[in-house]
């Protein structure tokens, strides 16, 4: 069962920013929201992970809304490596639960 | 670190026979989760194990599906016997699992099975 929502494709200028938007309007509150992405015939890599406020790392800043049923991941300067399939996926803080990968969001990256 | 660890990497056998795929997941990492992807289907997780032992099992599609992890090291997925719908790409992953909620999943290169 999808707990998410995200477009099917995106394309973005190289050197502009890219963000990504996630619906998850039934988002519990001991709920993670995870962002990956898999470039063509690799296993998917993580990127950021948040519950509650805006994260940050070397990869990208994942913005969540105050009401935690959207979140955006932004690539601030999107380059041509960036071109993947990337899955936004909501998960229970205990452990054992499993990562459901949704179709995600294929993002084309243009010269 | 090497990171999560699989062989083959690409596998053609014919319906019928067995195939056993490997992996070797991250040292230290306590979860092991077996992914398979197709472009009809998208990423499936067939099943995981917490600290060896099998949690959820629930998307091995059928008996012929059967997997193992005998110690922390090392897991396998054998299909007997194969059949052309099992044409997919397999992917191994890990994780550190814990309460805290800060579990991150690293996935392997993945196996590329084709069942003739």
């Amino acid at each position: 069962d999808a707990k998410t929502t995200q477009p099917p494709s995106m394309d973005c200028a190289e050197g502009r920013a890219a963000n990504l938007p996630c619906n998850h309007s039934t988002i519990s509150g001991n709920e993670y929201v995870y962002w990956y992405r898999q470039i063509h015939s690799q296993g998917p890599q993580y990127i950021i992970h948040g519950l509650k406020n805006n994260e940050t790392n070397e990869m990208a800043s994942l913005i969540i809304t105050e009401d935690r049923k959207s979140s955006t991941l932004i690539l601030p300067h999107a380059t041509l490596r960036d071109t993947a399939v990337y899955y936004c996926i909501v998960r229970v803080r205990n452990y054992g639960q499993n990562f459901v990968f949704g179709p995600g969001t294929r993002l084309s990256v243009l010269p | 670190d090497a990171g999560v660890i699989q062989s083959p990497r690409h596998e053609v056998t014919e319906m019928g026979q067995e195939v056993t795929l490997r992996c070797k997941p991250i040292s230290g990492h306590n979860s092991l989760f077996w992914y398979r992807q197709t472009m009809m289907r998208g990423l499936e997780l067939l099943i995981y194990f917490n600290n060896n032992v099998p949690i959820d099992d629930s998307g091995m599609p059928e008996d012929r599906f059967s997997a193992k992890m005998p110690n922390a090291s090392f897991s396998t997925l054998k299909i007997q016997p194969s059949e052309p719908r099992d044409s997919a790409v397999y992917f191994c992953a890990s994780s550190e699992s814990n309460r805290g909620g800060n579990e991150k999943l690293f996935f392997g290169s993945g196996t590329q099975l084709s069942v003739l």
